[in-house]
């Protein structure tokens, strides 16, 4: 069984420029996460979405980040524009249904100059 | 007072030890996870565990919800077992928050 795919795996820009972050779930798998990880902390939910429409985005910095799983199997997660505090591992993770275990995709690493 | 704590923060030990990693959380859960994550950024679930305690190779996990607390034990440790070793809860139907995890480093 495929595992979660993620494009890019590292990422370098500059502030104030965009991004787009690629995610393919899981064959099957219900759910999407997108997650932050700062250095040094724990993963942060971005948002979740369950098929194709959004459960959580409470946490989603929504004046400058952006996702969509317009046919209920890929995502992508955009930020723009940029700030040096976006700096951090993008993680992308799926379950079949949202209480069950999450795989995770290898991330990418976005560092904003 | 972060909703997950973990302790130790970092733990350093020989191979061959027995490790103990602990997990604190401060309200009701439906689900605890154990997850694994090595160096490049890869994370790995170990277990999913809402009560008693689950084995998994030389993996043990525990939870005790009474006293809102979880242990995950690795047995026989390997240099391979180095990574950070993180906690996470789940509320009901709510997202999961996350410890800090907790960096593990096995020496030859």
């Amino acid at each position: 069984e495929a595992g979660v795919a993620q494009s890019p795996r590292y990422k370098i820009i500059e502030k104030r420029q965009s991004v787009a972050f690629w995610c393919n779930p899981i064959s099957g798998h219900a759910t999407l996460y997108w997650y932050q990880q700062i250095l040094g902390q724990g993963p942060k939910l971005l948002i979740q979405f369950q098929n194709n429409g959004v459960v959580d985005d409470s946490q989603l910095p929504k004046d400058r980040f952006s996702a969509e799983r317009l046919k209920g199997v890929d995502s992508t997660l955009k930020i723009q524009p940029a700030k040096l505090e976006d700096s951090a591992v993008y993680l992308c993770a799926s379950s079949k249904e949202w209480d069950n275990e999450q795989f995770f995709g290898p991330g990418t690493r976005l560092t904003v100059l | 007072k972060n909703e997950v704590e973990q302790s130790p923060q970092n733990l350093t030990a020989q191979e061959g030890e027995f490790i103990t990693i602990n997990c604190s959380y401060s309200v009701g859960i439906s689900a605890l996870h154990w997850l694994q994550q090595h160096p490049g950024g890869g994370i790995v679930s170990l277990f999913m565990l809402s009560s008693g305690k689950k084995k998994h190779g030389r993996l043990i996990a525990t939870i005790n919800i009474q006293e809102k607390h979880s242990s995950l034990h690795i047995t026989a440790s390997h240099p391979r077992d180095s990574a950070v070793y993180i906690c996470a809860v789940r509320r009901g139907a709510q997202k999961l928050v996350f410890g800090q995890g907790t960096r593990l480093t096995i020496n030859p």
